[in-house]
């Protein structure tokens, strides 16, 4: 167990659909970050959020919009899905929010089909 | 152009037969390289982090190296359970996310 909690595990919608993926970062660690990993692409970064604050973003879409809460958790939301949307998704959270090199410590994902 | 390339994409090693997986990278100036190994249907579990050319870590049968350009992931002695999949991700400096390259899938057969 990496101490970072993602749900749900599993999740089958349809297109047009709209997601929420929630994360919980390790104790202590303040920052929050968001990948997608297709087969083919990889592990790709969404966003990162530091103390509640949008910190970075990558290639983000705009149907996806994520925020981190006072009390650190995080929620990844999805929106009028696609079928080229399916993918896992990980939380990743690390101490700091960029002042050294960041360890990331990953969750489990949470595996999103989209028929 | 990616910034962090591995190979091969895939390898297959006997038990005990050692062998190097690459990852090069491009980047202005380099904050850190990280190694991840991701077993099948899990998040990927960090390694090892190297911060400058010249610098080598250690671990079980694993060594990483760094140089300039890229870094080798050594395998001394492998056994069925270092079969996955292994990521490398460099970080620039600046306030910049981790990028990861596609990884390399390895198999070790008993």
């Amino acid at each position: 167990d990496s101490g970072v909690t993602q749900t749900p595990k599993h999740l089958i919608t349809a297109t047009g659909q709209r997601v929420t993926l929630r994360c919980s970062p390790r104790s202590g660690d303040l920052s929050v970050y968001w990948y997608q990993q297709s087969l083919d692409q990889g592990l790709q970064f969404l966003i990162q959020y530091y103390n509640g604050e949008e910190r970075a973003k990558g290639n983000i879409l705009e149907r996806f919009s994520a925020q981190q809460f006072p009390d650190l958790h995080s929620e990844l939301n999805l929106s009028s899905l696609e079928l080229g949307d399916s993918a896992l998704y990980f939380c990743a959270s690390s101490e700091n929010g960029g002042a050294g090199a960041n360890v990331l410590t990953f969750g489990a994902g949470s595996r999103l089909t989209v028929l | 152009e990616d910034q962090v390339t591995q190979s091969p994409e895939a390898l297959r090693l006997q038990e005990g037969e050692s062998s190097s997986l690459n990852c090069s990278y491009t980047v202005s100036g380099l904050r850190g390289l990280f190694w991840y190994r991701q077993d099948p249907g899990k998040g990927p579990e960090f390694l090892f982090t190297l911060y400058s050319a010249g610098e080598e870590k250690e671990k079980e049968r694993l060594k990483a190296t760094l140089t300039k350009k890229e870094s080798f992931l050594h395998i001394t002695a492998p056994k069925p359970e270092d079969s996955a999949t292994y990521l490398c991700a460099v970080q620039e400096f600046g306030n910049t996310p981790l990028v990861f390259g596609k990884g390399t899938r390895l198999s070790v057969i008993a």
